[in-house]
């Protein structure tokens, strides 16, 4: 069976702070997919990033950075100089091959920015 | 705007009552998923469609659920006399499928529904 864990329920930062988000997700497939979502209090999922099991390359993308380490099943998000506008509640998801591509999300976390 | 939409955005509705959510997915998407969303919990997987046809059920599609997607394209999700538990932000999902390899799914706005 596959699960996802996020085990921050809520992060509050100040302005300009650096945050990490973390996720450990478990399956014994091989071939696997990690995504990132932000859902703003609109409702609206947002996709932020997806990564296979064969590419542990980190990515970085503007403020957003990414740490995926498949020796502790793990696939981190830090946000650089966060802003009120991050404030949100990031899911982490997994999607494993040959199971039709759903996906398994996380718990979420919810992560308020105050000015 | 050409992304994965969903009506009605909200609906509030009296127990035993029927409601109907439609979504109507990225065009040219093949893939469309449905997932259930409660209050502090992340969504959870209900069903998904390739074209016309319904490949998975999950244990939580209840018989009062059902969902077609007739023509391949639009699809709608019909929970018969509601119970409060069903109370939750229904998200829809489209993809393409590629050569084998697992897409990214987009999800639509969502909608709300309250039983009281």
């Amino acid at each position: 069976a596959q699960k996802v864990t996020q085990a921050q329920t809520e992060i509050s930062v100040v302005e300009k702070e650096d945050v990490t988000l973390d996720c450990v997700y478990e399956t014994r497939d091989t071939t696997y997919y990690l995504f990132w979502y932000k859902q703003p209090p609109s409702g609206e999922l947002v996709f932020l990033i997806r990564r296979n099991s064969f590419d542990e390359q980190n990515e970085i993308s503007g403020r957003y950075s990414w740490n995926f380490q498949k020796s502790t099943s793990s696939f981190n998000f830090t946000i650089t100089a966060s802003q009120v506008v991050d404030s949100a509640v990031y899911f982490c998801a997994l999607s494993v091959d040959n199971q039709g591509g759903k996906l398994i999300f996380g718990q979420g976390t919810e992560l308020s920015v105050k000015p | 705007d050409t992304g994965v939409s969903q009506d009605p955005r909200h609906k509030i509705t009296k127990r035993g009552q029927n409601v109907t959510f439609r979504c109507d997915p990225i065009s040219e998407h093949n893939r469309l998923y449905w997932y259930r969303q409660t209050l502090g919990q992340g969504p959870e997987f209900l069903t998904y469609f390739q074209n016309e046809a319904q490949l998975e059920k999950s244990r939580l599609l209840s018989d009062r659920f059902s969902a077609e997607r007739p023509k391949g394209s639009f699809s709608t999700l019909e929970i018969q006399r509601t119970e409060q538990g069903d109370s939750a932000m229904y998200l829809c999902a489209s993809i393409t499928l590629g050569a084998g390899r697992q897409e990214t799914q987009y999800f639509g706005p969502g909608t709300r529904l309250l039983v009281l």
